[in-house]
Order: structure tokens, then sequence, then C-alpha cells
């Protein structure tokens, strides 16, 4: 079975801290995603990375940078958290050549206080 | 612009009954189009795909249905049982582009009364 970790299930953090959230998967997948999911607007793409050290914007990047230093870990960074970023955060990855599904990790729900 | 729509935001079934949740897409690139249930607090779960080749794909109790057409697909869910009570986001990929990237729709929570 594949496994997707986050690194932390409820986060409450405040206005103007660095947040750095974790997402590991021990399936050697190449690509890796980051959403946001927030009522009423469903899954939205933050980021995400076909290859080590590769990152691509998703539909929403703005506040937020990632890292992909090793295959098998997607960090997502928010520089300066607002109130706007209190939202529950899912990373998935699929790897390439795939027909198959995004697997996804358990989430992050995140509060900016 | 919503390339993938789900335009009912809730739905109530009685136990039992079938379940019919709608997605409306846009982008005629898109040729993989997949079901996730989710339940509160947890990721998505992957509930049943169909590619474009095809018109129907059924897995036990879920049965998804595609028309190219009309650029519309339909799960259903028979018979529905309590445990079925979710949101589920009809998400969609152009795979033969070469992009692994899925587009969700903005989900259908779906409350199944016993």
């Amino acid at each position: 079975d594949v496994k997707v970790t986050q690194s932390s299930r409820y986060l409450v953090k405040r206005t103007g801290e660095k947040v750095f959230l974790e997402c590991v998967q021990d399936m050697d997948h190449e690509n890796m995603f980051w959403y946001r999911q927030d009522p009423g607007l469903g899954l939205r793409l933050i980021y995400f990375s076909y290859d080590v050290k590769m990152k691509e914007k998703g539909d929403i990047p703005e506040g937020y940078s990632v890292s992909r230093e090793k295959k098998e870990r997607f960090s997502l960074i928010l520089e300066s958290a607002s109130t706007n970023q209190t939202s529950m955060y899912l990373c998935a990855s699929i790897p390439t050549g795939s027909t198959d599904t995004q697997y996804f990790g358990p989430g992050t729900r995140l509060t900016v206080l | 612009d919503q390339q993938v729509k789900q335009n009912s935001p809730s739905l109530s079934v009685q136990e039992g009954r079938i379940s019919i949740l709608n997605c409306d897409y846009t982008n005629s690139m898109f040729d993989y189009f997949l079901w996730y249930k989710k339940y509160p607090a947890e990721g998505p779960t992957f509930l049943i795909s169909i590619s474009s080749i095809k018109d129907k794909n059924e897995d036990g109790r879920f049965t998804v249905f595609l028309n190219k057409s009309a650029k519309h697909l339909s799960l259903h869910i028979v018979p529905s049982q309590p445990g079925d009570s979710a949101v589920y986001f009809c998400a969609a990929s152009a795979s033969g582009a070469g992009s692994y990237q899925l587009t969700f729709g903005k989900g259908t929570k779906l409350s199944v009364i016993p």
C-alpha cells in the first residue's frame, strides 16, 4: 500500500510566522502535489513537483513556496502566515507513467490566528 | 473559469436508494476522470475512475457513466448506505497530454439517511 504521510494533523500558528508543512511518500513516486481544501471551493492546487529540485506553480501559489530536496519529501512553506491561509492542506503523489490515481495524505488542518 | 463543475453542493438520499452525483467539465483535453470520497479530517480516497474511451465503469455498488458529447459524468451508488455519507469530488486530467495534474470540482456532500 502506498503511504503518504504529513508531519502534523493539526497546527495552530500566529500571523507572520513561517510555517513548514512536510509530506513524505514511501513509494518512490516522482510526482508530488500540494492542495488546499476550503468549504465550497473544493481542492485547489498550490504547487507540484515532477522531480527532485523541480517545482511548478499550481492555481493558487501566492503566499506559498515549496522545496523538494529528496524524492520522497515535498515541503510546503508559508513564508509569513496570514489568516486567509487557514485551511486543510493535502499532499498527494503519483508515479510517472501511471494511469493510476493520486494518493493523498491525511491532511493538515492549519489555523492561523 | 471552473473547468470541472459539481453543481449540487449537497444531496440527501434514503438508505437503500440510489445516489446520483453529477459532474460537468468544459476542457476537451480531459481524458481521464476520477471520483474521490472524503470524510472530515481525512485525506480524499480514490473511489472509481473512467477513461474517455469508455462510457461506463462499474465497481461493486459504484458505477461511473461518461457522456463525452455532453461533457458530463455521473456517479451512481446503489444501494446507498449510511457509511457512504461523505463529500464526493469529481476530478479530471489530461493524461494524454502527459499531465498528472488533477482538476477538481467543488464537491458534493452526500448524506445517506438511515
